[in-house]
């Protein structure tokens, strides 16, 4: 079976100060892993993608995520916070051995930006 | 279409009262999702189709829960008999074929309110 935990329910950070959001997966295969955000009143929007290419991802909004499979683990950062980066971030693991299979979400990181 | 659409975007109902939420996925995308997220919790697989054929129904809590894709394309997800513990966001996703790793969209959500 297939699960992510989320490490912190909650982070504040300073704006311009660094974001780092902790993500640790359990997968029996290979898998997929997915940074979604959520913003109020907004769609699921992803942030960057893991397939099993290079093990850094650069995403949207100057985000990245590396890939540890050592650790197994899938940290989101962000050099500087923006007061727009409020928001309430989302770690998905897609088990990755066969197409479409469901995604797996941690239960959530809100994200909160300091002025 | 451009996105994910579901409607209704809001919907309060008694409870005992029966529920048809629907979604249009994106033009051309053969696999089709469903999920529940609850107030502070990350989304949670409800079930799946790929064109018409429903993949995997196993996260349907109960046998109240039932949806369809009779054509491949629009779905609807119904609830019977509501209860005030299916009040939740449901949401609906969509994506193509490509293997593992495929991004999936998802639309902005179904709020349903059961009083």
């Amino acid at each position: 079976a297939q699960s992510v935990t989320q490490l912190d329910s909650h982070v504040s950070v300073s704006e311009g100060t660094p974001v780092l959001l902790r993500c640790n997966y359990s997968s029996s295969y290979s898998p997929s892993l997915f940074w979604y955000v959520q913003h109020p009143n907004k769609g699921l929007q992803l942030l960057l993608k893991y397939t099993s290419a290079a093990t850094l991802v650069k995403g949207i909004n100057g985000f990245e995520a590396e890939f540890k499979k050592s650790e197994t683990s899938f940290h989101l950062t962000k050099p500087s916070a923006h007061m727009s980066d409020a928001a309430e971030y989302f770690c998905v693991v897609s088990p990755g051995h066969s197409g479409n299979t469901p995604l797996v979400f941690g239960k959530g990181t809100r994200l909160s930006v300091i002025a | 279409g451009a996105g994910v659409s579901q409607s209704p975007r809001y919907k309060v109902t008694k409870r005992g009262q029966d529920v048809a939420l629907r979604c249009d996925p994106i033009s051309g995308h053969v696999s089709l999702y469903w999920y529940r997220q609850a107030l502070g919790q990350g989304p949670e697989f409800l079930t799946y189709f790929n064109y018409e054929a429903q993949q995997d129904k196993s996260g349907l809590p109960n046998d109240r829960f039932s949806a369809e894709r009779p054509e491949g394309s629009i779905s609807t997800l119904t609830i019977q008999r509501t209860e005030q513990r299916d009040s939740a966001m449901y949401r609906c996703a969509s994506s193509t074929p490509r293997g593992s790793g495929n991004t999936i969209y998802f639309g902005e959500g179904s709020w349903l309110t059961v009083v």
